[in-house]
């Protein structure tokens, strides 16, 4: 299995809903992220696991709250989003975290509007 | 910390071309620069990548160069066909992580 694959492809939500993007990947990586991606522009980082450990928040508003049940799953729980908020959010693994020096496998993205 | 910019913005050329795009970045501890494709409405894909203890890598039509003391890498296509239509990402690593150029947008035109 060589691919990152997340859940749902495309999700509506209002602005008091609370909701969850998933992602899974059975590569063995032990890092994996979450990004956010505006049109025309490049991948954001949100937040990055490390052998199931946060160990980098960029800074992201509380509304967005990840989880890593395990070394192959990550949340992101979504709760009271705004309608910037919109975007595709992509999930990515690597090999190894800390060292930045592989290169990611992109899952296909959440693609969600906040209504 | 680190930044990368991205050469062009858009790029067009005919079927059969080469194209060309440059990236810099600042931070002299970056040692990994992979290049990142994303066709409309799909994820990023790694097309290729390069260590800073190399200077080229080629991969059929597909080849990077990296220039460390100039801190800039680049990304050559030859032999264009319309399917290399898409935006291409270059990266660079800063500290445990990636930072993106800001996209080139490459159109292919038969």
């Amino acid at each position: 299995d060589t691919e990152v694959t997340q859940t749902p492809k495309h999700l509506v939500m209002g602005m008091t809903n609370k909701k969850s993007l998933k992602c899974e990947q059975h590569m063995g990586h032990r890092a994996m992220y979450w990004y956010k991606q505006k049109a025309k522009k490049p991948p954001e980082l949100m937040f990055v696991y490390s052998y199931e450990k946060l160990s980098i928040n960029e800074s992201v508003p509380s509304r967005f709250s990840p989880e890593c049940p395990n070394s192959s799953l990550l949340n992101l729980h979504l709760h009271a989003l705004q309608p910037e908020d919109s975007a595709l959010y992509l999930c990515a693994s690597s090999l190894h975290g800390g060292t930045g020096d592989y290169g990611y496998t992109f899952g296909s993205g959440t693609r969600l509007t906040v209504v | 910390g680190e930044n990368v910019e991205q050469h062009p913005s858009t790029l067009s050329v005919q079927e059969g071309d080469s194209a060309v795009i440059k990236c810099t970045y600042s931070d002299s501890a970056s040692n990994y620069f992979p290049w990142y494709k994303q066709e409309l409405g799909k994820r990023p894909q790694l097309i290729i990548d390069i260590r800073s203890n190399v200077g080229e890598k080629k991969d059929q039509r597909i080849a990077v160069t990296l220039n460390k003391t100039a801190k800039h890498f680049s990304l050559h296509i030859t032999e264009t066909q319309p399917e290399d239509s898409a935006v291409y990402f270059c990266a660079a690593t800063y500290g445990q992580n990636f930072v993106f150029g800001p996209g080139t947008r490459l159109s292919v035109l038969p």
